[in-house]
C-alpha cells in the first residue's frame, strides 16, 4: 500500500504569512492527490483535488502543486479562518490513504 | 443539495459486530459514476479510509481491514451500510461516510461523523 508522509506535523504562522505543507508518496501516484482542511469536531472539507484543481467555493489563496511522489499545499496569505489541521490524501488502484496531518497554529 | 448522515450505536463491546448506516440525499447510487466510502478517525489521530461501494455494486476495502469489513447499499432507501466484525478498543473512532468525487479519486461531500466507542 502507498504511504503518504506529510510534513511538518505542526506549523506556527501569523495572519498574512505564506505557508507550504508537503506530502511525499512512497511510490509514484501521478496527480491523484487531494487536500482537506479539518476543524475541531467537524468533518474534513475538500480544498484541492487532482493535485492542483481548486474545489468550487474554496478561496483562491489555496493552491496545490506536484506530481509523481512530491506534492505541496500552499496558502498564499493566511487568514484567521485558516488555522486548522490539513490532510493530504492519495488514490491508487482503488485504494486510498491519508497523510498524518499538519496542525496549523497561530504564532 | 448533497447531504450524508451516519447512524449507529455509540457504544459497542469488544468482539461485537458494528453496523453503521449512511443515509444520503441529493444524489443516487443507481447513477453511473457515483461512489460512496467510509472513513474513520480515532480521537486525536489521522483519517483512515475503510471501504468504497460503486453504483454498479463494485466494492473495495482497506487492505489491512478487509477481512473484517462488509459494505453494501440499498439504492431504494439511499443508504450505504458498513459492518465491521470483531470490534476492539483500538477501533474507537469517529466514522464518516463520504461521497467520492467525479474523478473517483477524492471525497467531495462528507457526513458529520458518528463517534463509536468500543468498551466493555
Amino acid at each position: 500500500d502507498i504511504q503518504m508522509t506529510q510534513s511538518p506535523s505542526t506549523l506556527s504562522a501569523s495572519v498574512g504569512d505564506r505557508v507550504t505543507i508537503t506530502c511525499r508518496a512512497s511510490q509514484s501516484i501521478s496527480s491523484w492527490v487531494a487536500w482537506y482542511q479539518q476543524k475541531p469536531g467537524k468533518a474534513p472539507k475538500l480544498l484541492i483535488y487532482k493535485a492542483s484543481s481548486l474545489e468550487s467555493g474554496v478561496p483562491s489563496r489555496f493552491s496545490g502543486s506536484g506530481s509523481g511522489t512530491e506534492f505541496t499545499l500552499t496558502i498564499s496569505s493566511l487568514q484567521p479562518d485558516d488555522f486548522a489541521t490539513y490532510y493530504c490524501q492519495q488514490y491508487n488502484s482503488y485504494l486510498y490513504s491519508f497523510g498524518q496531518g499538519t496542525k496549523l497554529e497561530i504564532k | 443539495q448533497v447531504t450524508l448522515k451516519e447512524s449507529g450505536p455509540a457504544l459497542v463491546k469488544p468482539t461485537e459486530t458494528l453496523t453503521l448506516t449512511c443515509t444520503f440525499s441529493g444524489f443516487s447510487l443507481s447513477t453511473s459514476g457515483v461512489r460512496v466510502s467510509w472513513i474513520r478517525q480515532p480521537p486525536g489521530k489521522a483519517l483512515e479510509w475503510l471501504a468504497r461501494i460503486d453504483w454498479d455494486d463494485d466494492k473495495f476495502y482497506s487492505t489491512s481491514l478487509k477481512t473484517r469489513l462488509t459494505i453494501s447499499k440499498d439504492t431504494s432507501k439511499n443508504q450505504v451500510v458498513l459492518t465491521m466484525t470483531n470490534m476492539d478498543p483500538v477501533d474507537t473512532a469517529t466514522y464518516y461516510c463520504a461521497r467520492i468525487g467525479k474523478l473517483g479519486t477524492d471525497f467531495d461531500y462528507w457526513g458529520q461523523g458518528t463517534l463509536v466507542t468500543v468498551s466493555s
